[in-house]
């Protein structure tokens, strides 16, 4: 079993819908969770981070982390095409170690 | 500012040589590390440099090896190549500090092995 699971997709949505994409973990010295996005052919960008579990919100974007479940989710409200791209999750349990990946979902948002 | 920049961009090499990566860090970041990025598959992590020491490794072989320069930059050499090498190898820099703080990556280097 994997440390981090994800589902691959790919995800397929109209534009304008609200997106929800996942991950679970089993490690639960995990302590920083990040969502990055990758273009095809280019290197990932972090998106989103949050330190233990809660909610953040950053304009159409908003990360959840639920630790006593070890699941954590990427909402994306107001889709646009330019959203799609593979989005990946990754976790670690200190700042300075290295970072555990999910395996990226790839998601479309049909014009 | 400049972003991390990798060279080169695409790479063709055949099995049991030997290939040089090279990434230059984020001007002020003292810290780098590299994954490997299969297709379909999330980054693995490879090894970290930090003030030219490697400071963690994941589960990757002896012939996977590194360096970091005094100006940060850094060298990814794997020697015997074999044909699960074939990925995309990224180069992440950041600054070491207490709290959380982001790596930037690179574009990467896509190597192929036949």
């Amino acid at each position: 079993q994997k440390e981090v699971e994800q589902d691959p997709g790919p995800l397929s949505v109209p534009e304008g819908a609200i997106v929800s994409l996942n991950c679970t973990y089993s490690n639960s010295a995990f302590q920083y969770f990040m969502w990055y996005r990758q273009y095809s052919r280019k290197g990932p960008e972090l998106l989103m981070y949050t330190y233990s579990s809660g909610n953040k919100e950053d304009g159409r974007f908003t990360a959840q982390v639920d630790k006593s479940s070890k699941y954590i989710s990427l909402f994306i409200r107001d889709s646009q095409p330019s959203d799609s791209a593979t989005y990946l999750c990754a976790m670690t349990q200190d700042s300075n170690y290295q970072l555990i990946w999910g395996a990226g979902t790839k998601l479309i948002i049909k014009p | 500012e400049t972003g991390v920049t990798q060279s080169p961009t695409h790479l063709i090499k055949t099995r049991g040589q030997q290939v040089t990566l090279r990434c230059s860090s984020q001007s002020g970041h003292n810290t780098v590390s590299w994954y490997q990025q299969a297709l379909g598959q999330g980054p693995q992590f490879i090894f970290q440099y930090y003030r030219e020491e490697e400071n963690g490794r994941g589960n990757f072989p002896p012939r996977f090896s590194g360096l970091q320069f005094p100006n940060y930059s850094s060298e990814l050499n794997v020697n015997a190549l074999e044909l699960d090498d074939s990925a995309l190898y990224l180069c992440a820099s950041n600054t070491r500090q207490v709290a959380y703080n982001e790596q930037f990556f690179g574009p990467g280097t896509r190597l192929t092995v036949l």
